[in-house]
């Protein structure tokens, strides 16, 4: 079962565009809210990352928004640029088993 | 800054092989885990580990078994490996905030 659905499954965006990623979780236990960064041929890095207790979280170009009622987290990209291009990945869990689960990823291209 | 080290970037075996996938930390974390990643299906857990000679079941671990005898190497086994667990396969550990480091990956092909 998908546990973390995220969206779009790729998106293209103008250099200076902002990038928006969408995902929506289902389980109320969860308390932490990563992404991931993955360029080819490496690991995914951590990029920025939410609890609950804030609505918003912002890292340079970078901004995660929370929308605890409805249960969807959204990463932000302002200001976009070719090497921002990469695959994201939102991911949730419970700190205390501290097990990620993770939504499908989002492959982004920043057009020059 | 942790290190995760994966033994190999590529292989490739034969249908029925029994393959081992090895990876080692360079810190004392407990937590390791086993993870694979298709397109469209994003990273999916097969194994994690909390400590030396414990394991627990992914969300897939069917064809896969794991072993930790020694907290900084937690190794992924494929009994007998089948065309459909190729993949890549990512090997990660997290710290007490939950952060997750992971190695670069081994893409696994079975013909």
């Amino acid at each position: 079962q998908q546990q973390v659905k995220q969206s779009p499954q790729s998106l293209i965006v103008q250099k200076g565009g902002i990038s928006i990623i969408n995902c929506a979780y289902e389980n109320t236990a969860f308390d932490y809210f990563p992404w991931y960064q993955q360029f080819p041929g490496k690991g995914p890095a951590l990029l920025i990352a939410i609890r609950p207790d804030v609505s918003e979280k912002k890292e340079g170009r970078f901004t995660i928004s929370f929308n605890k009622s409805a249960k969807q987290f959204s990463l932000h990209i302002m200001d976009s640029q070719p090497g921002d291009s990469a695959t994201y990945f939102c991911a949730a869990s419970n700190t205390g088993f501290q097990k990620l689960v993770f939504g499908t990823g989002t492959r982004l291209l920043v057009s020059p | 800054d942790v290190k995760v080290t994966q033994s190999s970037r590529y292989l490739v075996k034969r249908t029925g092989e029994k393959v081992f996938l090895e990876c080692v930390q360079d810190m004392d974390h407990e937590n390791m885990f086993w993870y694979r990643q298709d397109p469209g299906l994003g990273l999916r857990l097969i194994y994690f580990s909390y400590d030396v000679k414990m394991k627990e079941k992914g969300d897939i671990p069917e064809g896969y078994s794991v072993s930790r005898e020694k907290k900084e190497r937690f190794s992924l086994i494929l009994e007998s490996a089948s065309t459909n667990q190729t993949s890549m396969y990512l090997c990660a550990i997290t710290t007490d905030n939950t952060e997750a480091f992971f190695g670069q990956g081994t893409r696994l092909t079975v013909v």
